[in-house]
């Protein structure tokens, strides 16, 4: 059963970089699939952030582009989230989850809460 | 990118009934259309992928339909567990962009 986890501080100042990690386990990120990560604001919906690619290539949303990395790293089975210069609008609850080209999101993590106050 | 509306943004429904919600693209996305079902709390759950096709394990009264531009959710037979709120989420291009959602609660 493929599971992901997400971990990461759960409170960051505004200004600085928000930085995530999605934990992989029951699939190995370096077989196939895309990984991605998608935000949602408390009380409102879904927004894509981006995806990576087991090879590493990348896809971002244009709207975060200048400010979001997605990395991997197939030794641990994981992958990362770094957005930098983060204000109150970045506050939302982040998800990792499975994808591919054309595909949808099959397996979730359970989703962490990170608050950008000071 | 490509955006997506969906309506209703929220209904009222009673145990049992018919339900029906449609998702709209702003431009063709073929069947590249999901549906996602996600209750307080939770991470989206996924239902229905390429417009049609029902993921494993989700019961047989949820079923999608549509192409292009118009797609549509239904729920046959409304039970308990299934007041969520909804989304469609397009995977033609990236970004994946997801409708605003329909919020389905108790008549």
């Amino acid at each position: 059963q493929v599971q992901l986890q997400e971990s990461g501080p759960g409170l960051v100042r505004p200004s600085e970089t928000l930085s995530l990690i999605c934990a992989v386990s029951g699939y190995s990120i370096n077989s196939a699939y895309y990984w991605g990560w998608i935000r949602q604001p408390p009380g409102k919906g879904l927004e894509w952030i981006g995806t990576i690619s087991h090879s590493g290539s990348s896809y971002y949303n244009p709207s975060l582009k200048s400010r979001v990395t997605i990395s991997v790293d197939t030794s641990k089975n994981q992958f990362s989230l770094k957005l930098s210069s983060v204000t109150a609008a970045d506050t939302a609850v982040y998800y990792c989850a499975r994808t591919y080209v054309y595909y949808p999101f099959d397996y979730w993590g359970q989703g962490t809460l990170v608050t950008v106050s000071s | 990118d490509i955006q997506m509306t969906q309506s209703p943004s929220s209904l009222s429904a009673s145990v049992g009934d018919r339900v029906t919600i449609t998702c709209r693209a702003s431009q063709s996305i073929s069947s590249y259309l999901n549906w996602y079902q996600q209750k307080p709390g939770k991470a989206p759950k996924l239902l229905i992928y390429v417009a049609s096709s029902l993921q494993s394990g989700v019961p047989s009264r949820f079923s999608g339909s549509g192409s292009g531009t118009d797609f549509t959710l239904t729920i046959s037979s409304l039970q308990p567990e299934d007041f969520a709120t909804y989304y469609c989420h397009q995977s033609y291009s990236t970004p994946g962009t997801f409708g605003p959602g329909t919020k389905v609660d108790i008549k």
